[in-house]
């Protein structure tokens, strides 16, 4: 039982250039999240899937798409990236309809833009 | 819009000394309370989390954390630290009804063997 699964687990990207982060879950969940990981800010939400075909924006979400291609699967687009995007990015999946569910994270992905 | 402030940045402290690390929150309705724990290097992981019942809740590692409604505060503490206990730590808290779960900043505990 694999949990949340992120790739890649490092990159570094240039100014400009475009990728996309990778996110499956295992625990058959229904939401899905993107959250990055800033010194001092905590984590901050980019994106979620409340369910498998929906897609919202969270706090911070410019400079980013989305796509919950099934409900396994959640990726996170760069289009072009910038410095400001440097940090660590934390995909995570829970069942939000139930009390006592947690987000259970994956084990990050460390972006670099230069 | 939902918030969570963490007290403190950074704590240093020696084995075997107590913690307490404080959160509190802003929110317009029922919520549930979260902390998380981030060993270096590793994702976070659940803490303890508090939904409704006994406000003084037990976690994993011999962690408790009291939620006080009237304060809009869940401190989070441990009577006697480890040196594995070095990680940061963040408090967060959800609407009933929401899908959004807030992060406080973190604290970054340094335990000194």
């Amino acid at each position: 039982n694999a949990g949340v699964t992120q790739t890649p687990k490092f990159q570094v990207l240039k100014t400009g250039q475009s990728m996309t982060l990778q996110c499956a879950q295992d625990m058959n969940h229904n939401s899905m999240y993107w959250y990055r990981q800033d010194p001092g800010m905590g984590l901050r939400l980019i994106y979620y899937s409340a369910s498998e075909g929906t897609t919202d924006k969270g706090e911070v979400p410019n400079g980013y798409n989305v796509s919950r291609l099934n409900k396994r699967e959640f990726s996170l687009r760069l289009e072009s990236a910038a410095p400001s995007q440097t940090s660590v990015y934390f995909c995570a999946s829970n069942y939000p309809g139930q009390r006592d569910s947690p987000l259970h994270f994956g084990n990050g992905t460390r972006l670099t833009v230069t | 819009a939902q918030s969570v402030s963490q007290h403190n940045h950074h704590v240093i402290l020696s084995e075997a000394a107590s913690l307490e690390l404080g959160c509190n929150y802003s929110y317009g309705g029922t919520v549930n309370l979260f902390w998380y724990v981030q060993y270096p290097g590793q994702h976070l992981q659940l803490l303890l989390k508090y939904f409704s019942g006994d406000p003084l809740v037990k976690g994993i590692k011999g962690f408790e954390a009291e939620f006080i409604k009237s304060k809009f505060s869940f401190n989070l503490r441990k009577p006697s630290v480890q040196w594995s206990d070095t990680a940061e730590y963040f408090c967060a808290v959800i609407g009933r009804n929401d899908y959004k779960l807030s992060f406080g900043a973190g604290t970054t505990v340094t335990v000194r063997a």
